[in-house]
């Protein structure tokens, strides 16, 4: 069974730094293209970031493109994302994304989310 | 940047009735990467629909995709309790991959 279980969401500051993490168990993680998508609060998905199996290609959102970093571990089946200079409007729930085959831009698999909340 | 809006915001609709989404893109989506995906309350997207008309794994054959360049419909035959959600469409051939703004579907 696909699964993919992020964490590392919690109430931090304006200006502050965070790190997700999403561990995937259930297919070969390293044949995967993966993606952070996120949710605001009541409101509708974003996508704000790509990385190719080997992290030969990664891709940003240009509202996160220099704050935030995607990157991933093949041996330990994790994907990471390590958000800088945050502001409230990144306050939304973040979801851990499969995409389809190595480089694929579909989503076919997500996570169930974990929030992170941005306030002082 | 290809701005996906779709319509209506919301559908009241009852069990065992049809229902029509429209998604309609600002710019041509090459190749009809265009997705759909059902999201239900406190849950995580689901994928529906791939490449415009690609019913996903498992997905059931009431719901079904068309359209081509900039306008798409999802629509749903028959529906059935569990089927009352926000639905959202994609266009994953451009970057920034984006989603359209939803549409809620309630009885």
């Amino acid at each position: 069974e696909v699964q993919l279980v992020e964490s590392g969401g919690t109430l931090v500051q304006p200006g502050g730094s965070l790190r997700l993490s999403c561990a995937a168990s259930g297919f070969t993680f390293s044949s995967y293209s993966m993606n952070w998508v996120r949710q605001a609060p009541g409101k509708g998905l974003e996508w704000i970031a790509y990385i190719t199996s080997s992290s030969s290609t990664i891709d940003y959102a240009d509202s996160v493109k220099g704050r935030f970093t995607i990157s991933r571990d093949n041996a330990k089946n994790s994907l990471f994302l390590q958000m800088n200079s945050l502001r409230d409007e990144d306050t939304a729930v973040f979801y851990c994304a499969r995409g389809e085959g190595s480089a694929g831009w579909l989503i076919d698999f997500w996570g169930q989310g974990t929030l992170v909340t941005v306030s002082s | 940047e290809i701005v996906l809006t779709q319509s209506p915001g919301t559908l009241s609709l009852s069990p065992g009735e049809r229902a029509t989404l429209s998604c309609r893109a600002s710019q041509t989506v090459g190749d009809n990467h265009l997705a759909w995906y059902q999201q239900k309350p406190g849950q995580a997207p689901r994928l529906l629909i791939r490449g415009a008309s690609r019913r996903a794994t498992g997905i059931p054959d009431r719901f079904s995709g068309s359209g081509s360049g900039t306008d798409f419909t999802l629509t749903i035959s028959r529906l059935e309790p569990e089927d009352f959600a926000v639905y959202y469409c994609q266009q994953y051939n451009t970057s920034p991959r984006t989603f359209g703004q939803g549409t809620k579907v309630e009885i």
